[in-house]
Formats: C-alpha cells, sequence, structure tokens
C-alpha cells in the first residue's frame, strides 16, 4: 500500500517554456500533497502543502506564479513550472498522506529530474 | 543553528557491520520521528516510524528515540551492500503529516 507515482520521470525542456509533472497517489486517497525539490547532495526543501480542493500554501522564498500547484482530486496533485529558466533545473518530489494508517506520515514519489536548457 | 543535525557524511563500513546513523533536533515539541531511505535519482522510501521515546525494531533496523537529549538513532545489523543509500531522519510536532523537518541526510556504503 501506499504507493505515489509521478510522471514524467525525467525532462528536459527550452528556457521560457513551461512543464507540467503530476503525482498521483494509486492506493490510497491523498487529502494532502507536499512538493519539494532537492539538490544534488541536498535534503529536501518543502515548496508548498496542497490539499485537496483547497489553493496551495506556499514556503517563503517561493514564488506562487512561477509554481503553479493544482490539487483538483484526492488521487491528482499538478506542478506547473511556468517559464522555466536554467536555474530552475533540479529533483523535484512530491509526497502524499491521507486518513486513517495513510495519516501518520508522508509517502515519496520517485521524483522528477528537471533539466532546463 | 539548523532545527535537525545530522552528519552528512559519508560513512563507508564493510558488509556485515552495524552501521549506527544519529540526528540530534533542537525543537522539544517534535514528537513523531521517521527515517526515510533515499536511493540515488530516487524518492524517500520510509523505513520507520516511532512516536516519542522509545526504541521500534524492524527486522535488521531499530530506531531509537531519546527525547531527553533530543537524539534518534537508526541501527542496521547485518548490513548489505543494497543498503547502500542515502538515509535521512525527519520529524514533526503534530500527527498528520503535517510538515516535515528534515535532516541533511547521511550517505551510506557497505562494501563487499
Amino acid at each position: 500500500g501506499a504507493v505515489v507515482s509521478q510522471h514524467p520521470s525525467r525532462v528536459i525542456c527550452k528556457s521560457g517554456t513551461s512543464v507540467k509533472i503530476e503525482c498521483r497517489s494509486l492506493d490510497f486517497q491523498a487529502t494532502t500533497m507536499f512538493w519539494y525539490r532537492q539538490f544534488p547532495k541536498q535534503s529536501l526543501m518543502l515548496m508548498a502543502t496542497s490539499n485537496e480542493g483547497s489553493k496551495a500554501t506556499y514556503e517563503q522564498g517561493v514564488e506562487k506564479d512561477k509554481f503553479l500547484i493544482n490539487h483538483a482530486s484526492l488521487t491528482l496533485s499538478t506542478l506547473t513550472v511556468t517559464s522555466a529558466h536554467p536555474e530552475d533545473s533540479s529533483f523535484y518530489i512530491c509526497s502524499a498522506s491521507g486518513s486513517g494508517t495513510y495519516q501518520e506520515t508522508q509517502y515519496f514519489g520517485p521524483g522528477t529530474r528537471l533539466l532546463v536548457l | 543553528q539548523k532545527e535537525v543535525e545530522q552528519d552528512p557524511g559519508p560513512l563507508s563500513v564493510p558488509e556485515g557491520a552495524i552501521v549506527s546513523l544519529n540526528c540530534t533536533y533542537s525543537n522539544s515539541a517534535f514528537q513523531y520521528f521517521m527515517w526515510y531511505r533515499q536511493y540515488s535519482r530516487k524518492g524517500p522510501e520510509l523505513l520507520m516510524y516511532t512516536y516519542s521515546s522509545g526504541n521500534k525494531e524492524d527486522g535488521r533496523f531499530t530506531a531509537q528515540v531519546d527525547k531527553s537529549s533530543k537524539y534518534i538513532s537508526l541501527f542496521i545489523r547485518d548490513s548489505q551492500p543494497s543498503d547502500s543509500a542515502t538515509y535521512l531522519c525527519a520529524m514533526s510536532a503534530i500527527q498528520g503529516a503535517q510538515k516535515l523537518v528534515f535532516g541533511q541526510g547521511t550517505r551510506l556504503t557497505i562494501n563487499p
């Protein structure tokens, strides 16, 4: 149980384009989803928290107009990096938590590696 | 001072050794403690979850929490090359997978 998937696993795009990353909980309903980014050899940095049907809460220093988060259903959240630039290149990881047993902690997806040229 | 301190390593030990990984923290409100394992270019995988002080054992893994010292540990017995990964401690004050505070992660290599 508690499987979270992400798509795509890897994406390369040109500077100025937008990229959408999907995060899905496959076997439980995710009432809360989290988006992180991770630079090489560093820990996870929380970007934002989203609850199903509500606007995301962004961490300090994260531009909400650049990193658009949508959590439209209990199994899907999307992160759109708008007008991507090379400094946005990173490893983006989502996590999810639900109710009952699934509320104790966060279950992570496999991550999406973004490279902006 | 960071809320959670974890030695980034790298830590290299021979196969079969007992591995000890540790984190210290400063926020006395933390009550829920987790250890995640992250292989290169993959998302973190939950290994152990503990509440408050005490020990928890799962196969070759043992998690210890000492709230009085604000110190948590993960022990790996009979370490295997497949245990080579980065180990992240994480903690929170509130149950319900609210905002987790992560350590930096310790890179562990088990040498055959």
